[in-house]
This record gives C-alpha cells, structure tokens and sequence, in this order.
C-alpha cells in the first residue's frame, strides 16, 4: 500500500522558534509537495520538488524553507514560527508524469503557534 | 489569474444524489482533479479529467467541459460516509495543480 508519512500528527510551538516538519514516501515518486490548508482557502502550495536537492517556490515560501536530500524525504522548515503560521500542513508526492498526475497525501500535521 | 470556483457547502439527504460544480480559469490546461477529504484526514484521488464528457466510476461519475471551463462532481445513492469535503483542482499549463477552496458536503438521515 502506498504510503506518504508525515512526523507528526499535532504540533505545539512557542513563537520565534524553528520547527521541522518531516515527511517520508515510500513509493518511489519523483516529486514532492508541501501545502498548508486553512478555512476558505483550499489548498496552497509552499515549496515543491521534482527531484533530490532540487526545490522550487510555491505561492506562499515566505517564512519556510525546504530540505530533499534523499528522494524519500521532503522537510519543510520554519525558520521562526509565528502565529500565523498555525495552520494544517499537507505533504504530497507524485509521479513525475505529465497529465495524470496522482498526488498521494500524508495525513497532515496540525501545527498551532502560540 | 488563476482561479477555482466551487459552492462552500451543499446539503443532501441518504440514499439521494448529489451534483457538485467546479469553475475554472487557468493559464492552460492540463486535466481537472477531484479529490475526497474526511475530517482531520488527508486528500484522496477520486478521479482525473482531460478530455470531454463523463467518466463514471460506481457511485461517482465526473463530467469535464473544457469550452466551458465546467466541471461537476456527481455522487448516487449517498451514503453517510460521503459526508466529506470535495475538493476539485485544476492542472496549469506548467503542471502545477491550482485548487478549489473545497465543498463540505453534509449527508442528512
């Protein structure tokens, strides 16, 4: 079954502080996504990767950063968390296939800033 | 720019069906997404549309209208476990996926 795994379900951070937030896939895929989702909003993108060192600025990279030094694994780094930050982080993967491209999801990390 | 329009909430009763719009302005395109999404859980692949008409898959059926920039989402004989959000995404000229702010969809008795 294939799986994208996210470290953590929930997260509480003190403001000013630089959270890590791991995500792991075990399908192989060549690219990778990470999105926050709040009310209203949908999905908006953060930083995507099409392949191990590389990275690419979504719609919203202010505050984040990325990390992929293994193809399995896509870190998403705030360098100081602020409350507006609080919010639910979405971790995808997919093929690197033009057209239908599945995205696979983790479950999502709730991270609350305070 | 780019833009997803879908309704934010749609009510519907067990055992009935439902229709769920999806408008789009892309620059290009490439296919149009609908994913399922459960409280607290994370987005699932319900289906993929790139070419004109209806897709129909058991109880979901997709429809695609690339002139009309129209999708829509159809769910048959409802079932409590369909109350979820419904979310329809867009593929842009560069591949990159543009989504929709979501449909809650709320399955009464």
């Amino acid at each position: 079954d294939v799986k994208v795994t996210q470290s953590s379900r929930y997260l509480v951070k003190r403001t000013g502080e630089k959270v890590f937030l791991e995500c792991v896939q075990d399908m192989d895929h060549e690219n990778m996504f990470w999105y926050r989702q709040d009310p209203g909003l949908g999905l908006r993108l953060i930083y995507f990767s099409y392949d191990v060192k590389m990275k690419e600025k979504g719609d919203i990279p202010e505050g984040y950063s990325v990390s992929r030094e293994k193809k399995e694994r896509f870190s998403l780094i705030l360098e100081s968390a602020s409350t507006n930050q609080t919010s639910m982080y979405l971790c995808a993967s997919s093929l690197r296939h033009e057209g239908n491209t599945e995205a696979f999801f983790g479950q999502g990390t709730r991270l609350t800033v305070v | 720019g780019q833009n997803i329009d879908q309704p934010t909430e749609m009510t519907a009763t067990e055992g009935a069906i439902v229709q769920i719009n999806c408008t789009y302005q892309t620059s290009g395109f490439n296919g149009l997404f609908w994913y399922q999404q459960h409280a607290g859980e994370a987005p699932t692949f319900l289906s993929y549309n790139v070419l004109d008409g209806l897709e129909e898959k058991g109880r979901f059926s997709s429809f695609l209208s690339r002139s009309k920039g129209y999708s829509y989402l159809l769910l048959k004989e409802l079932q409590m476990k369909d109350s979820a959000s419904y979310l329809c995404a867009a593929l842009d000229s560069n591949y990159q996926l543009i989504w929709g702010a979501g449909t809650k969809l709320i399955i009464k008795p």
